[in-house]
């Protein structure tokens, strides 16, 4: 069974850069599908942030791309998201997934606050 | 970018009934293929989304068959028969038709 778990700070400063990990379990990421990166901001907004594809491709959200980076390390099975940058509009619940067939992990919460 | 608008429900919902929601698409998610790309998910309360129905009219895997999704190519609706406990949530309808992919502003769904 495939599971994906994030962890990261959960406390970030506004201008720096928020870099969160993303651990899968049960399956071998370079195997196939996309890799994505979804956040959920306090209310009920859902963004798609971008992917990293199996075969490393790379797709992101145009609203974010000059702050965004998805990379890898298949040694570790894990990718990787990192937005530059921040402010407190970065403030959001952050999902990675495996959009279909939808597996998702938990998340985690990251605040930007100074 | 795809805009995704969904419809409130009337809540609180009471048990046993169904309920529908609504999601219309800014453009067409029929692809000449002839599937429609358009996703429904539910976020339970303290949970991680939850895909319950792909290709717009598709039950995922250990979805319960009392969720059904239909539509056209702009306008969909997720029913959920006999409202149960476990249904309380948000749901989210998304497009995976183009990049970036884009999610429903989500409806809430409360138990009477």
């Amino acid at each position: 069974e495939i599971q994906l778990q994030e962890s990261g700070p959960g406390l970030v400063k506004p201008s720096q850069s928020l870099s969160l990990t993303c651990s899968v379990t049960g399956y071998t990421i370079t195997s196939g599908y996309d890799w994505s990166w979804i956040r959920k901001f306090p209310g009920n907004k859902m963004e798609w942030m971008g992917y990293i594809s199996y075969s490393g491709s790379t797709n992101y959200n145009p609203s974010l791309k000059s702050r965004i980076s998805i990379t890898r390390d298949t040694s570790k099975n894990q990718f990787f998201l990192q937005l530059n940058s921040v402010t407190t509009e970065d403030t959001a619940t952050y999902y990675c997934a495996r959009l279909f067939p939808g597996d998702w992990g938990q998340g985690v919460m990251v605040t930007v606050s100074s | 970018d795809i805009v995704m608008t969904q419809g409130a429900l009337p809540n609180p919902v009471p048990s046993g009934e169904s309920a529908s929601i609504t999601c219309q698409s800014s453009k067409s998610l029929l692809h000449s293929n002839g599937k429609t790309y358009l996703n429904w998910y539910l976020q339970r309360p303290g949970q991680s989304p939850q895909l319950l129905i792909y290709w717009m009219s598709t039950r995922a895997s250990g979805v319960s068959d009392r969720f059904s999704g239909s539509g056209s190519g702009t306008d969909f609706t997720l029913k959920i028969s006999s409202v149960e406990a476990e249904d309380v949530g948000v749901y989210y309808c998304q497009q995976f038709l183009e990049y970036p992919r884009t999610f429903g502003g989500g409806t809430k769904l409360e138990l009477k």
